[in-house]
């Protein structure tokens, strides 16, 4: 079985930080990972995935994550944080890619940007 | 082009009655998932459809649920007998069968109270 944790539900950083989302996880198989963003009222979208080849992702919005095999770990950063980039995140693992298989999400990292 | 769409966005109904909940895919997506997330549970997985395939239903959590895909297009999602712990957001999402490729885009949920 797959499970996903992600290290402290809210984070709160100042515009213009180091923003740091940690997420771990547990497979029996080599994983796919994945971080999605959710603003309010809306639904997911998708920020950057693992799937093989190069462990330093690139998103959207300037976000990327390393995937740490060692570690089990796919944690999200991005150098400098902005007040659009409040939202909540969610790290999810998959075992294959096949347009088909279900995500199991962590519990979700809720960002507070301060001025 | 549209994304995901749901119906209705926000739902009140009283414990005992049945719900209907509808999503619309992107057209030509051929994998449809819900998932529900609750402030309790996080996001879970309920189901899942991949053309005329027979659905994947291991996260349905009762017998009260459950869910139909129409012409490999739209899916409603039903629950018969709420229950209060039914309240929740239901989440949406398809995805193209293109190998290498794998993203589920998301609508925007549908809002369930039950009173």
């Amino acid at each position: 079985a797959q499970s996903v944790t992600q290290l402290g539900s809210h984070v709160s950083v100042s515009e213009g930080a180091l923003v740091l989302l940690r997420c771990n996880y547990s497979s029996s198989v080599p994983p796919y990972l994945f971080w999605y963003v959710q603003y309010p009222n809306q639904g997911l979208q998708l920020l950057l995935k693992y799937t093989t080849g190069a462990t330093l992702v690139k998103g959207i919005n300037g976000f990327e994550a390393e995937f740490k095999k060692s570690e089990t770990s796919f944690h999200l950063t991005k150098p400098s944080a902005h007040m659009s980039d409040a939202a909540e995140y969610f790290c999810a693992v998959t075992k294959t890619l096949a347009a088909g298989n279900k995500l199991t999400f962590g519990g979700g990292t809720r960002v507070l940007v301060k001025p | 082009g549209a994304g995901v769409s749901q119906s209705p966005s926000n739902k009140v109904t009283e414990k005992g009655k049945d719900v209907e909940l509808r999503c619309d895919p992107i057209s030509g997506h051929t994998a449809l998932y819900w998932y529900r997330q609750s402030l309790g549970q996080g996001l879970e997985f309920l189901i899942y459809f991949q053309g005329n395939s027979a659905p994947d239903k291991s996260g349905l959590p009762s017998d009260r649920f459950s869910a139909e895909r129409t012409g490999g297009s739209v899916s409603t999602l039903t629950i018969q007998r709420t229950q209060q712990e039914d309240s929740a957001v239901y989440l949406c999402a398809s995805s193209p069968r293109l190998s290498g490729r794998f993203e589920q885009f998301f609508g925007p949920g549908t809002r369930l109270t039950v009173l």
